[in-house]
This record gives C-alpha cells, structure tokens and sequence, in this order.
C-alpha cells in the first residue's frame, strides 16, 4: 500500500538554528498538510498546500515557518530559527481530494527535539 | 469553531473483549467528515475507519466499527474482540471546511491499554 514517508525519524537541533523536515507524499495525492504535537498534547494543524501554494495556515505557522515543493515528490517544512518550543512530533499527510469524505494519510512522524 | 472531545483519556479492556472509545464533535457545517486514527508508540498515525455525516449506516472495517449518531454528535468508535496489538492511543478526528482547505481537527485522544 502507498505510504507518506518522512525524514528523517528523529532531528535534534540547537535553538536558533534551521531545520527542513522532508516528506514524499503518496504519489497520486495532490493535498498536502503538516501537522506538529507537543508531547502530550494533541494534534494541530498547521499548514495545507496545493498547486504551489499555501492553501490555508494556523497561527502556529508564523513567518518562522515555510513550506515548499521542489520537484514532483518532495514536500518540505522549513523552520528558520528554531525555538525550543518547536520541539514536537512533526506530521506531513497527504490526500487525494480536499474533501470532507477525504481521509488524510500520514507519514510515521520527524521527532523534532531543540535544545 | 469545531471541536472533538475524548472524555476518556485512559481505558483498560481485556484481551478478546469488546471496548468502546467515546467521542462527540461541535460543528455548524452539514458536510464533515469523522475520522479515527490509531497512534502506537512508535508514534505513527494509522487511519482506521471514516464516517461521512451524511452517511445513514454505520461504517465497519474489520475489527472496527464506528456507532454514529448524529443527532448527538457522537461517533464512538467500537473495537471488538481487542488484540495485545491494539493497546496505543486512539484519536477521534473531524474533517471540516475551513478558510481554505478542509481541515483535520483531532480530539486529545484516548490511551487504550489491553490486558492479558
């Protein structure tokens, strides 16, 4: 069965510094998302992407973040200067239709972890 | 403004008992769409099973199976004859319109453990 990956597995980074979280959607999807958890907390939604653009972002995703698709696989998550806060399990997903019907289907997870 | 609500943040069942996992969701929008995902310790987010809301019966998918009713806004997700495989956190979602895209709204979940 196709599957979202994700790379890598586990980043650890000193504050201030830029990280890029790595995500191969599900080929034939065309909807892509990131979500970040806090250890303990629940799962927020932070950005969705389609055609090239940012569909539509939370208040999480400040000018610290951005995302890109550089070529036909890849999607990207950038964080510009992390904070320790940043650290958290970080969630690409991927669907094939922006629909209500539609489920989302994730990647195994980056552990972000700021010191 | 949506939202899911897990009132049970532990559950026990025995092995090869049924249990049930609660959730109930607030919304104002007539098409949406109730998710499960099942999270391990390893941390992966598994899609189980999906309710539409205009869904008249109730989906089922293997071991799984969602009791939707709507009109209270609940959609408690059913897991028969639970498996040691099963103990993981268990997270009730909504797909939803939102300013741009349909969206994911999780619940906070609920931490199933089976027992031998």
């Amino acid at each position: 069965e196709p599957e979202v990956t994700q790379t890598p597995s586990h980043q650890v980074t000193q504050m201030g510094q830029e990280v890029i979280l790595r995500c191969v959607p599900i080929s034939n999807h065309l909807y892509f998302y990131w979500y970040r958890q806090i250890l303990g907390q629940k799962v927020e939604f932070l950005v969705s992407f389609y055609n090239n653009e940012i569909s539509e972002k939370s208040e999480i995703f400040d000018d610290q973040f951005s995302v890109e698709r550089p070529d036909g696989s890849n999607f990207t998550l950038k964080i510009r200067s992390t904070k320790l806060e940043d650290s958290a399990m970080y969630f690409c997903a991927s669907s094939n239709r922006d629909r209500a019907d539609s489920p989302l289907h994730f990647g195994n997870g980056t552990r972000l972890t700021v010191t | 403004a949506q939202k899911i609500t897990q009132t049970q943040p532990g559950m026990f069942v025995q092995e090869k008992e049924a249990v049930t996992l609660d959730c109930t969701y607030d919304t104002s929008d007539q098409s949406y769409g109730l998710f499960w995902y099942k999270q391990p310790s390893s941390g992966e987010m598994i899609f189980l099973i999906y309710q539409g809301s205009y869904d008249e019966q109730n989906a089922t998918e293997g071991r799984y199976s969602l009791n939707f009713q709507k009109a209270r806004k609940s959609a408690n997700l059913v897991i028969s004859a639970s498996q040691l495989g099963d103990s993981a956190m268990y997270f009730c979602a909504m797909r939803h319109s939102g300013a741009g895209s349909y969206q994911l709204t999780f619940g906070k979940g609920t931490k199933l453990s089976v027992i031998p």
